[in-house]
């Protein structure tokens, strides 16, 4: 069964801080790689999306790394901000199947 | 990119009773996704709804709890029949495929 795994399961930051969240997959192959982020009472909003040839990308504040070979992603978030505090979901798109694997979602509350 | 809005945003009902949710797309899609994220957890895919045939049930979900429309490529509706407190939930519908999905904001089910 293809599974993702993510952690820590929530996390606290003061504003203005750095934090990073990870993200484990069993799914092969895959098309992509992606990293939402879903407010409270919202639908998830796409931050990034990564092929398995890519190894990084950025979306402002957040940048996104994959390591296919370890089948592991992060998401890493700059200078955090309180508007950050949301849930962050990654994403696994498995090759030719329009089927996602979600992960549970890390849920980041950003203090002042 | 897609933009989808859904009705209600929100509903409160009884239990054994129904709830039609509509999701409405700003334009022409193949395929039209309903998901539920209950309390605390990640998305789970109900159904694969294309137009013009009859949608496609994951495990664990029927057509006569769960009842999908798709009259046109930019509408489709899900029912939530003989509601139980087990239903409370986000429902949300999702477009797109394998490269890309988009999400609309999702209806908050409560089943009193």
């Amino acid at each position: 069964k293809n599974q993702v795994e993510q952690s820590p399961q929530s996390l606290i930051i003061l504003e203005g801080k750095n934090c990073t969240l990870q993200c484990n997959y069993t799914v092969s192959p895959f098309s992509n790689l992606r990293w939402y982020k879903q407010d409270t009472g919202r639908g998830p909003v796409s931050l990034t999306i990564m092929t398995f040839s890519e190894n990084t990308k950025s979306n402002g504040r957040y940048t996104a790394t994959l390591d296919a070979d370890t089948k592991q992603s992060s998401l890493h978030i700059t200078a955090s901000q309180l508007s950050d505090s949301a849930s962050y979901i990654c994403v696994v798109s498995p090759f030719n199947d329009y089927k996602l694997s979600f992960g549970a979602g890390t849920t980041v509350t950003v203090r002042a | 990119s897609a933009v989808i809005s859904q009705k209600p945003s929100r509903d409160i009902c009884q239990r054994g009773t129904s709830l039609t949710i509509q999701c409405q797309v700003d334009s022409q899609v193949t395929m039209m996704f309903w998901y539920r994220q209950q309390p605390g957890q990640s998305l789970t895919l109900i159904a694969t709804a294309n137009q013009g045939s009859e949608a496609t049930y994951e495990s664990g979900f029927v057509i006569d709890k769960f009842p999908i429309s798709r009259p046109n490529l930019t509408f489709s509706t899900l029912t939530v029949s003989n509601m139980s407190p087990e239903d409370s939930s986000i429902y949300l519908c999702s477009v797109g495929g394998s490269n890309e999905q988009f999400f609309g904001p999702g209806t908050r089910l409560t089943v009193l």
